[in-house]
């Protein structure tokens, strides 16, 4: 079946990027009929949408980040990405990736997210 | 941006009772709104999507309608594992947006 799974450091210092990669298995990220996300949960708070991206590449950020921030894919390697540069204490929070069925437009297959910490 | 707005933002219940949230939007999103359920350090679960279709596996107990701005999710009667944090989130534009959260608690 579908798994996702985040990975990268768990810690990033101010002003430094934030990567992260999200593995895909059990089925194919060029799959026509699905997109990727990425959503992030600042401790002890709610769920903010990063952005999302297609299998051809094209993406939609969340314009609060958009500066900021680039998502790609690489579907040779079933993984797509997120890069978050000039990062801030704001930033901390748990990272996770998430499938979307288009005609739905919700996130049903989550990975298990990924803490990171933005401090010196 | 849609601004999605959850009421209450938290709740106490007993085993068996009936519950429902409202999840509203600043503007119409037609049908496109999901509800999940996220227990404490865990990925949220989708429970339902396009307001009242149920995801396979979760339980019949739980429903959800509405449609424009005003939505709801139904817990027909509440079982030891349904307490946790339930979230909506807008399917209709970009960017995606979710509502702040109701915490269901154990009375």
């Amino acid at each position: 079946q579908l798994q996702l799974q985040e990975s990268g450091p768990g810690l990033v210092k101010p002003s430094e990027t934030l990567s992260l990669t999200c593995s895909v298995s059990g089925a194919s990220i060029s799959d026509s009929s699905s997109y990727w996300a990425w959503i992030r949960q600042s401790p002890g708070k709610g769920l903010e949408w990063i952005g999302s991206v297609y299998f051809r590449g094209s993406t939609h950020n969340n314009p609060s980040l958009k500066s900021r921030l680039t998502i790609s894919i690489d579907t040779s390697k079933n993984q797509f990405f997120l890069k978050l540069r000039s990062v801030t204490a704001a930033d901390t929070a748990l990272y996770f990736c998430a499938r979307v069925t288009t005609g739905f437009d919700a996130f049903d297959i989550w990975g298990q997210g990924t803490m990171v910490n933005v401090s010196s | 941006d849609i601004q999605m707005t959850q009421s209450p933002s938290s709740m106490s219940a007993s085993v068996g009772d009936r519950v429902t949230i409202t999840c509203r939007a600043s503007q119409s999103i037609g049908s496109w709104l999901a509800w999940y359920q996220q227990k404490s350090g865990k990925a949220p679960k989708l429970l339902i999507s396009r307001a009242s279709t149920l995801q396979s596996g979760v339980p019949s107990r739980f429903s959800g309608s509405g449609s424009g701005t005003v939505f709801t999710l139904t817990i027909s009667s509440l079982q030891p594992e349904d307490f946790a944090t339930y979230y909506c989130q807008q399917g209709n534009s970009f960017p995606r947006t979710f509502g702040q959260g109701t915490k269901l608690e154990i009375k």
